[in-house]
């Protein structure tokens, strides 16, 4: 499909584990985003991606949580030394570049479920 | 933090009647945007009213924007048992190209 795709859809782990999540935006989407969806916190922004360069990082939690870009596309969000806390949906989105045209709407994957037992 | 708050938390009517979503926020703003949420998926953008509109159609949707009251609302008209679903809206402040979220409405439709 040309919507975003996002891996994996379900993640279980135990606590301390450190976790990869993936995110493969839109062909031709510039930008990126990570959010995290929980219920005590509803949808909040983790970090913002223009072409491999981050930004914006400031709704990283801790430094427990980082994210990188390759190539423009790809991203990754690890998550090192798990905590409970840290259970939740992320998502990613992805838009084109909404310096050159402003308003740009984003297109979210289904995300990762990510469990810490 | 969230900016936006929504209500209601949660609304319930019959189908084909209207559903009305409220959303407010609290500092300037690009633009703001509405999207839905099924159950265990990601969202879907519905539609983006920009600081300088005040109202935008989209088939059954229709979205106003009241900037000197910092609100904004969403109406679904002749609801359908397939709207049923969580509603978001989210701005774009000025000078930032992340989304702040509201808390969402729950909105279910009766058969």
């Amino acid at each position: 499909g040309a919507g975003v795709s996002q891996s994996p859809s379900n993640k279980v782990t135990e606590k301390g584990k450190d976790v990869e999540l993936r995110c493969d935006p839109i062909s031709g989407h510039t930008a990126l985003y990570w959010y995290r969806q929980s219920l005590g916190q509803g949808l909040e922004f983790l970090i913002y991606f223009q072409g491999n360069s981050a930004p914006d990082k400031s709704g990283l939690p801790s430094d427990r949580f980082s994210a990188e870009r390759t190539g423009g596309s790809v991203s990754t969000l690890t998550i090192q030394r798990t905590q409970q806390e840290d259970s939740a949906v992320y998502l990613c989105a992805s838009s084109l570049d909404s310096r050159r045209e402003s308003n740009q709407p984003q297109h979210f994957g289904d995300g990762t479920r990510l469990s810490i037992l | 933090s969230q900016q936006g708050e929504e209500d209601p938390q949660a609304l319930s009517i019959q189908e084909g009647e209207n559903a009305t979503m409220n959303c407010s926020y609290k500092t300037s703003i690009n633009n703001l945007q509405w999207y839905r949420q099924n159950s265990g998926r990601g969202l879907v953008h519905l539609i983006l009213i920009r600081s300088n509109e005040r109202e935008k159609h989209s088939g059954r949707l229709r979205v106003t924007l009241d900037t000197s009251k910092k609100s904004s609302s969403l109406l679904i008209t002749a609801s359908r048992a397939a709207d049923t679903a969580s509603y978001f809206c989210a701005t774009e402040k000025v000078g930032a190209q992340k989304l702040v979220f509201g808390q969402g409405t729950r909105l279910t439709i009766n058969p």
